[in-house]
């Protein structure tokens, strides 16, 4: 069975420019979960989505959205990009997306210059 | 707000020996841990989990205690191998928080040959 899928692997882009990162969950997950690590760190928890609602939002700002579409994969969206947003964005899902374990895709890495 | 720790940043391990990873959390109302291992440019990938109701769990090669009194947990890898090098992250889940995971600053362990 396949796992977590991300798209694109690593990107490159420039202050002020907008990103789009994509994550199909595993086959049978309902829940996408985003995750932003910074390099050095643990994951910080960005988004949930389940059944294509937003769950849960961790403190980002609003330059960060996402959404879940009905096949359940989900597209993470950042707007005026920073330096600082430069990380390695991770997908994690899970079936039910309430108390279950949460499995991690390969992520992207995110480079802004 | 919240945060889970670790007490070793670094951890150096003779291969074959036992490996013991150490995470202190400090949200009391945390009810569900969870150990991933994350290999360098790889996702997060789930070890063991352990819930609030419970000390100590096995898995293959590891075991998870939980003491809730002292807020602390721990991850032993008996036999550690080569391909155990890694960094180590625990996470935890608040039951109010959703699916929210909140992850530690991460143990490099280092198996020497």
């Amino acid at each position: 069975d396949a796992g977590v899928t991300q798209s694109p692997t690593h990107l490159i882009k420039t202050r002020g420019q907008q990103v789009t990162l994509r994550c199909s969950p595993i086959s049978g997950h309902k829940s996408v979960s985003w995750y932003q690590q910074v390099l050095g760190q643990g994951p910080q928890f960005i988004f949930q989505y389940y059944e294509k609602e937003e769950r849960g939002r961790g403190n980002f700002p609003d330059r960060f959205s996402a959404r879940q579409f009905p096949n359940y994969s989900s597209e993470l969206n950042v707007n005026a990009l920073l330096l600082g947003d430069s990380a390695l964005y991770l997908c994690a899902s899970s079936s039910s997306g309430i108390r279950d374990t949460q499995y991690f895709g390969p992520g992207t890495r995110l480079t802004v210059l | 707000g919240e945060n889970v720790g670790l007490h070793l940043p670094t951890l150096s391990v003779q291969e074959g020996d036992n490996s013991i990873i150490n995470c202190a959390y400090s949200n009391s109302a945390s009810d569900y841990f969870i150990w991933y291992k994350q290999e360098s440019g790889k996702g997060p990938q789930f070890i063991i989990d352990i819930r609030s109701n419970m000390d100590k769990r096995q898995g293959q090669r590891v075991t998870v205690l939980l003491n809730k009194t002292v807020k602390h947990l721990s991850l032993q890898i008996a036999a550690t191998q080569p391909g155990d090098s890694a960094v180590y992250f625990c996470a935890e889940k608040d039951k109010a928080a959703g699916n929210k995971l909140t992850f530690g600053g991460g143990t490099r362990v280092l198996v020497k040959p």
